[in-house]
């Protein structure tokens, strides 16, 4: 089992709708999760981080954490066409002896 | 500007040949970590280091050496012996304070190809 698991995708959704990616991880000792958006050829930059069970919003994006059922999400509301790319899970915790681990990525497509 | 700089950006290298990829950054981050990006594919770890003069290997090591004599600086070999080396590398730092808080900044990246 990979330690964080994604949908590769490609997942697309049409221009104003709701975007939603998820995320599992295989290590309940994970203590911080992180989605950052890769467009290609680029280096990937973080949209949000949460730490805690329940939702973080900023912006258009939300995060949903649930340790219980060691999943995590990421909602994109309103997509936009520049939303196109490929967006990683990332986890954190003691138990990965504090390495940054990934997953394969979620390629989004928003259609306008 | 605070940040992490990888170069070269683009690098060719002939069978047979080590080549070293370089990474600083000036953000005084305590870990550094090399990732590994095939087309289409995630990250994969191939070595970290959290201290000046420790590192360890990643999921994918094989093949590749690193160092880290100054905190400022985690460069990358790729040597001979990883046989299918064409690849975008990524090199990252984070700060370790315990809490958990630890977002990754990249660098720009370096694509390796093999001729």
């Amino acid at each position: 089992q990979k330690e964080v698991e994604q949908n590769s995708g490609p997942l697309s959704v049409p221009e104003g709708a709701i975007a939603s990616l998820n995320c599992t991880y295989s290590d309940r000792g994970s203590q911080s999760f992180f989605w950052y958006r890769q467009y290609s050829g680029k280096s990937p930059e973080l949209i949000m981080f949460i730490y805690s069970n329940g939702d973080k919003e900023d912006g258009r994006f939300t995060a949903q954490l649930n340790k219980a059922s060691q999943y995590v999400s990421l909602l994109i509301r309103d997509s936009q066409p520049s939303d196109s790319a490929t967006y990683l899970c990332a986890v954190n915790g003691d138990n990965q002896g504090g390495k940054l681990i990934f997953g394969q990525g979620t390629e989004l497509s928003v259609k306008p | 500007d605070g940040g992490i700089t990888q170069s070269p950006k683009y690098l060719f290298r002939k069978e047979g040949q080590n080549v070293t990829l370089s990474c600083e950054q000036n953000l005084n981050h305590d870990a550094m970590y090399w990732y590994r990006q095939d087309p289409g594919q995630g990250l994969r770890l191939i070595y970290y280091s959290q201290i000046v003069n420790d590192f360890q290997k990643g999921d994918i090591a094989e093949g590749y050496s690193v160092s880290r004599e100054k905190k400022e600086s985690f460069p990358l070999t790729v040597t001979s012996a990883q046989k299918n080396p064409t690849a975008f590398y990524l090199c990252a730092s984070t700060i370790l304070n315990g809490g958990g808080d630890t977002e990754a900044f990249f660098g720009q990246g370096t694509r390796l190809t093999v001729v």
